[in-house]
């Protein structure tokens, strides 16, 4: 099966500090990678959807300057939360689609979630 | 544009009986329905998919979805709910072909009394 894998899987800053997360593909190549945001008892809201090797898109009311997303293998895209505040602090989750043995391409494949606590 | 309804965003059933989650979608085009299952502090788990195929869809750990285009449905049942079922279950629409934004419903707790 496709397994997506996300580290850390906790991380408590400061307020002011930037924190990368980063979302990896362990068996198959990941083409497209997407970045949720899930509040406490709230659905998944897209953030960004990210090509291997092309900038991302990112939804309407997200800030692409403090969310910074790379996708520069296919196996790996990274987001940065640049100078985070408490208001940042939220569960962020990766998925991805792509292609590989024993995976649908049309299926989203989710990892673990990171949860983000900004003091 | 597409979006999905999830009746009931807490639902309580004991263990043993049946175990049915709503959702209701709109799409102007034909639709890829999905049921995910999140546990606490987890990411969401695939339980089943529709993309057009069987109307009747199964998925892992017993579940089942019924694709329904007269009602705009895909209801989540189990005929046996485990103890282990007791998660956060999101019904999400994407359109046909799954490469666009997955629209994700806002989710139902289940939990499952002993």
């Amino acid at each position: 099966g496709a397994v997506v894998s996300q580290h850390p899987s906790r991380v408590i800053c400061k307020s002011g500090t930037s924190v990368k997360i980063e979302c990896r593909s362990l068996d198959f190549q990941a083409t497209t990678m997407f970045w949720y945001r899930q509040f406490p008892k709230q659905s998944l809201m897209l953030m960004a959807t990210s090509n291997e090797g092309s900038k991302a898109t990112y939804e309407q009311g997200v800030e692409k300057d403090k969310f910074l997303i790379n996708h520069a293998s296919l196996t790996l895209s990274t987001l940065t939360v640049t100078s985070a505040h408490p208001e940042d602090s939220s569960f962020y989750i990766c998925s991805a689609r792509g292609r590989g043995r024993r995976i649908a391409t049309d299926t989203q494949y989710f990892g673990p979630g990171t949860r983000l606590t900004v003091l | 544009a597409q979006s999905v309804t999830q009746l009931g965003s807490h639902v309580s059933v004991s263990e043993g009986a049946l175990v049915l989650l709503r959702c209701n979608y709109s799409s102007s085009v034909p639709p890829y329905l999905f049921w995910y299952v999140q546990y606490p502090n987890q990411g969401l788990q695939l339980l089943l998919k529709y993309t057009s195929a069987a109307t009747l869809v199964k998925g892992i750990n017993g579940f089942e979805a019924e694709f329904k285009k007269s009602e705009t449905s895909f209801h989540l049942t189990k005929p046996s709910a485990h103890m282990s079922d007791a998660a956060e279950y999101f019904c999400a629409v994407t359109l046909s072909g799954g490469y666009q934004k997955v629209t994700f419903g806002i989710g139902t707790k289940l939990q499952v009394i002993p």
